[in-house]
């Protein structure tokens, strides 16, 4: 079964940093695609930024509100993806999930999808 | 950019009704686009993916149409599990959710 279990998220000052974590289990986790994606209280879903499998080259991509403040790693060997967060401002105050990205053939094109997701952990930005 | 829009932005449905919401992208994203549920608290839910390809599990009821720039998620006949809201997601560049639509109880 799949898991993917955040953790890391709290009370912090503006202008501080925190470094979340999400542990994934029960599905190939070094080929995989992730994500983070949040929501601010009462509003819809913002995708953070991802991280390609190292097969694909590693690399990230980030939303603009948080490139050059946030920044996406995994390790690999022990399932785990991480966003360090610095610089942080109350507008990053929400949930933040990780979510694993599935893709799919058909027609000879790649539908890429949110398929797994963790329950989320909550970040608030408060003086 | 891509912008993506939904309609309406909020319905009252009873158990039973056929409730449609519609997405809109800013260009074409031919059918990349995907469509979740999220319920108060939880997760948000894959429901359809590649515009129309139902996701493992998800009912029958839920049925996904459009290409280029105008999607249709369709619930055909309202469950009580259904009242949530609803996200379209466009897959074609870097991911963007549509600002979603919350189907409550009339």
């Amino acid at each position: 079964e799949v898991h993917l279990a955040e953790s890391g998220g709290g009370l912090v000052k503006p202008g501080g940093s925190l470094r979340l974590s999400c542990a994934a289990s029960g599905f190939g986790f070094s080929g995989t695609w992730m994500s983070w994606v949040r929501q601010a209280p009462g509003k819809g879903l913002e995708w953070v930024g991802r991280i390609k499998s190292k097969t694909d080259g590693g690399t990230t991509d980030y939303a603009a509100p948080v490139k050059g403040r946030f920044t996406i790693s995994r390790d690999d060997s022990k399932d785990t993806l991480y966003l360090q967060m610095n610089s942080l401002k109350t507008e990053d105050t929400a949930v933040y999930y990780c979510t694993a990205e599935s893709a799919k053939s058909i027609a000879s094109s790649w539908y890429v999808y949110f398929n797994y997701w963790g329950q989320g952990t909550l970040v608030t930005v408060s003086s | 950019d891509i912008q993506m829009t939904q309609s309406p932005s909020s319905l009252s449905a009873s158990v039973g009704d056929r409730v449609t919401i519609t997405c809109r992208a800013s260009q074409s994203i031919s059918s990349f686009l995907n469509w979740y549920q999220q319920k108060p608290g939880k997760a948000p839910n894959l429901l359809i993916y590649a515009a129309s390809s139902l996701q493992s599990g998800v009912p029958s009821r839920f049925s996904g149409s459009g290409s280029g720039t105008d999607f249709t998620l369709t619930i055909s006949s309202l469950q009580p599990e259904d009242f949530a809201t609803y996200y379209c997601q466009q897959s074609y560049r870097t991911p963007l959710f549509g600002p979603g639509t919350k189907v409550d109880i009339k």
